[in-house]
Formats: C-alpha cells, sequence, structure tokens
C-alpha cells in the first residue's frame, strides 16, 4: 500500500515559468514532510520541509504548501531554471520517511 | 564536513550470493538509515540504526540485514541474492533519530546488479 503517491511520473516546463510538483498522502499520522532533489548518480539531497502544523513554507524560489484536508502536498519552484532539471521525491514521516516514487521535471531552455 | 560516503559504488553479483555495502556517515552523525531505490518504486526504507542498535525496520525480508559500528559506520548485508535485489542502495545520516531531527543526508549509492 503506497502512503505517499506522486501520480505524475514526468513534467516539462519551459525556463521562467512555474513547475508544480504534486504529492498525495493517505496517513493522517504524517507529522512532517520533505522534498528532495535527485541527479542522477548522486544520492538525492534535501530541499524542502513543512511542518504538519503549518500550511506554506518558503525558500528562495522554491515554496511548499500543505493542504491536511486533502492530504495534499505541492512544491513549486518560480521561476524554473534548467539546472532544476532533476528527480524530485516527496516523503512523509512517522517513525520512518515514506517517500514517493519521484517526478521527473525538465526545464526546457 | 565530508558527506555520506558508500563504497562500492558498483557492485555485480550473480543469484545466491551474498553481498555487504558499507557506509560511512557524517562526523557525528549517529543515525544510519538504509534505503532501496528501484524504478517505479521510490525509496523503501530497510532498516534504521542508532547507538549500534537497529532502532526501527521496514517490510524487507530477513535476507536483509546491516549493523552498525561503535564509529556510526554501518554496513547492510544481503544474503542469498535474487534477481529483484537489483537496485541502488542508498544510505542516509542524521544527527539523530528519525523522528528528532528533521532532515537525512544521503550517500550517492551501490548500484548492485545481480545476474
Amino acid at each position: 500500500d503506497q502512503q505517499v503517491k506522486q501520480n505524475s511520473p514526468s513534467l516539462s516546463v519551459q525556463e521562467g515559468r512555474i513547475s508544480i510538483l504534486n504529492c498525495d498522502y493517505t496517513n493522517s499520522m504524517f507529522d512532517y514532510f520533505l522534498w528532495y532533489k535527485k541527479y542522477p548518480a548522486e544520492g538525492p539531497t534535501f530541499l524542502i520541509s513543512i511542518s504538519s502544523i503549518k500550511d506554506k513554507n518558503e525558500d528562495g524560489r522554491f515554496t511548499v504548501f500543505l493542504n491536511k484536508s486533502a492530504k495534499h502536498l505541492s512544491l513549486h519552484i518560480v521561476p524554473s531554471q534548467p539546472g532544476d532539471s532533476a528527480v524530485y521525491f516527496c516523503a512523509a514521516r512517522t517513525y520512518k520517511y515514506i517517500f514517493g516514487t519521484g517526478t521527473r521535471l525538465k526545464v526546457l531552455a | 564536513k565530508a558527506g555520506v560516503t558508500q563504497t562500492p559504488r558498483y557492485l555485480i553479483k550473480t543469484r545466491g550470493q551474498q553481498v555487504t555495502l558499507s557506509c560511512s556517515p557524517i562526523s557525528g552523525h549517529r543515525s544510519v538509515s538504509w534505503y532501496q531505490q528501484t524504478p517505479g518504486q521510490g525509496l523503501q526504507f530497510l532498516f534504521e540504526y542508532f547507538s549500534e542498535t537497529q532502532r526501527n525496520k521496514g517490510n524487507f525480508p530477513g535476507r536483509f540485514s546491516g549493523r552498525q559500528f561503535s564509529n556510526s559506520r554501518s554496513e547492510m548485508n544481503v544474503s542469498t541474492l535474487e534477481l529483484g535485489d537489483s537496485a541502488l542502495y542508498l544510505c542516509a545520516s542524521s544527527p539523530d533519530l528519525t523522528g528528532t531531527y528533521n532532515e537525512q543526508f544521503f550517500g550517492p549509492g551501490t548500484r548492485l546488479t545481480v545476474l
């Protein structure tokens, strides 16, 4: 049973536009959510996080939104840059982290 | 500060063999977690070690085991390899237990291919 789902395996966006990556979860006990970015041949690197008591967290071009009633998490990247092209994983925490299957973002120059 | 290191980076084994993967966490980090990444499955949690003790475990068979040493370095062992064990194995370290500290720092992974 996949408790954290990223339903879009891939996304293409024009440089300078907004990228929106989505994540849905089923377990209301998750208390912390994170986004990781992964380049080929590298491990995932932490991008941004949000506690379950908040609904928005911003860090530069990256903003994460949490809608607890809908059990939905999204990552907004504005403006998108070619260097943002990578696989993005969302993760949710109880006593362990549960990861989604990832969304491959391609930013077109 | 040096990051998380994993050795070897690539490994080819045959069915039935066993394999040991190594992970050195960031200096001062006491928690080490292991994940398996396969196409379409995301990162699947294997186990977490803290202070030389396994603290949490995912839903993997007993063929998957691990240990942690007093210097926080960790090893993961897979016995009686199956074709389906082919994957990228990622190690992540953190200063404290999952649930206490909010971020994990990942190594580059070990790519295991089982023939």
